[in-house]
């Protein structure tokens, strides 16, 4: 079982939709990122957590420690949001290494 | 703005051949990383160093080797390339102890043929 699971590992969606990646992850964590890769693209850090929510625009970002788990939520999805979205975590017990998800490609059709 | 260049976006080379990947980030930061994406496997980490020669293996550090003589540069080297090693590879770098977000570089697809 990975420590980090994603779903759903698809998406395609209308432009305009509310569209929520959610996360879920087996380990003790210090931190939770979300990340973004556009195609062909380098990959971009969205949200950094290890708490309650954060918002950036049209982005938010959820975790509940006790549960392990988190979403992020895209709200008036944008075709420009046509990306895949990758959620890692900070393991407790490393200093270095993330724990990365295996990504959600999600497509916004105009 | 945090930077972190690669050498090259495309990369095409023999089976056989010595293939050098270089990264530089312009951040000052203690840690770096190699990671090979490949579809549905997500991403993989290779070797990682935290300092000036020093280097940790990651995940898959076989058929690969690393090295840092300068804090701002970390290079992969493929030893004799193989096929199985036509990849997308990702250089990444944080600051040590800044709740370890990293910072990706364009990334480098190699074909191995």
């Amino acid at each position: 079982k990975n420590e980090v699971e994603q779903s759903p590992q698809n998406l395609t969606a209308q432009e305009g939709e509310f569209i929520t990646i959610n996360c879920s992850y087996s380990v003790g964590i210090s931190a939770l990122h979300w990340l973004q890769q556009h195609p062909g693209g380098g990959i971009v850090s969205l949200f950094m957590l290890s708490s309650g929510k954060k918002k950036h625009g049209r982005l938010i970002a959820t975790i509940n420690i006790q549960e392990k788990h988190s979403s992020l939520h895209i709200t008036a999805s944008h075709p420009r949001d046509s990306a895949v979205y990758i959620c890692a975590v900070s393991d407790m017990d490393s200093n270095y290494q993330l724990i990365w998800g295996a990504g959600t490609k999600l497509i916004i059709k105009p | 703005d945090v930077k972190v260049t690669q050498s090259s976006r495309y990369l095409v080379k023999r089976t056989g051949e010595k293939v050098f990947l270089e990264c530089v980030q312009d951040m000052d930061h203690e840690n770096m990383f190699w990671y090979r994406q490949d579809p549905g496997l997500g991403l993989r980490l290779i070797y990682f160093s935290y300092d000036v020669k020093m280097k940790e293996k990651g995940d898959i550090p076989e058929g690969y080797s690393v090295s840092r003589e300068k804090k701002e540069r970390f290079s992969l080297i493929l030893e004799s390339a193989s096929t199985n090693q036509t990849s997308m590879y990702l250089c990444a770098s944080s600051f040590l102890n800044v709740g370890y977000e990293q910072y990706f570089g364009p990334g480098t697809r190699l074909t191995v043929t």
